[in-house]
């Protein structure tokens, strides 16, 4: 079973337009990493969240991680076409052999 | 600074062919990473290098070999390509295993992989 999952799937929203997407694990989560990725190209960073309730923003885009540790939401304010991808969170979890597990992906894209 | 360089961008092979996927990174990263990317099934491990030394299988590592050539090179190997190997192909590095929140995994751009 997977263990984190992405919602929704997909997304479309127009231009100016707020949105959020989620990350939820089955398990407690040491870390949480969110990147995104344009079309045809390679993941970039966007943030990591490790302590529950902590928030973390660039530019127009804020993460924040539950204080269970176990869901992670990312928020978007006054989307632009420039936010358009493939939203990717990847977890840690405690451990010895955790390794970094990323969820399938959520694409967005955004009308102009 | 050029990251994590990654070569070919793409490659077209016929089922049995064998060919390597090299990847290089500058950033003096201690462990480094192949994942494969599907759609609907998202990034998954093949192999990681934890450090210079050392290869460890990770979620789909059938099909696949890998060297660590030195600190800066990670190599995935396909010795008899399948239809099956048709993905896209990431390699990342990172300083600490899987990273951390102020040194995350740094990707490079891919390799677009067909098996005929």
């Amino acid at each position: 079973s997977q263990e984190l999952e992405q919602s929704p799937q997909s997304l479309i929203v127009q231009e100016g337009k707020n949105l959020t997407i989620n990350c939820t694990s089955s398990k407690t989560l040491y870390g949480l990493y969110w990147y995104k990725q344009k079309y045809g190209e390679g993941l970039i960073f966007l943030m990591m969240l490790q302590k529950g309730g902590e928030e973390k923003s660039h530019e127009k885009i804020t993460a924040k991680l539950d204080e269970k540790k176990q869901q992670s939401s990312l928020h978007i304010t006054a989307s632009q076409p420039s936010h358009a991808g493939i939203y990717l969170c990847g977890a840690v979890y405690t451990g010895a052999n955790s390794k970094l597990t990323f969820g399938k992906g959520i694409t967005l894209s955004v009308r102009p | 600074n050029a990251g994590v360089t990654q070569t070919p961008k793409f490659q077209v092979l016929k089922t049995g062919q064998s060919m390597t996927l090299q990847c290089a990174q500058d950033m003096n990263h201690n462990s480094m990473y192949w994942y494969r990317q599907d759609p609907g099934m998202g990034l998954r491990l093949i192999y990681y290098s934890a450090s210079e030394g050392t290869t460890d299988k990770g979620e789909v590592p059938n099909g696949y070999n890998v060297s660590r050539l030195n600190k800066r090179e990670f190599s995935l190997r396909l010795e008899s390509a399948a239809p099956s190997q048709t993905s896209v192909y990431f390699c990342a590095s990172s300083e600490a295993l899987w990273g951390s929140r102020n040194q995350p995994q740094h990707f490079g751009d891919g390799t677009r992989l067909s098996i005929l």
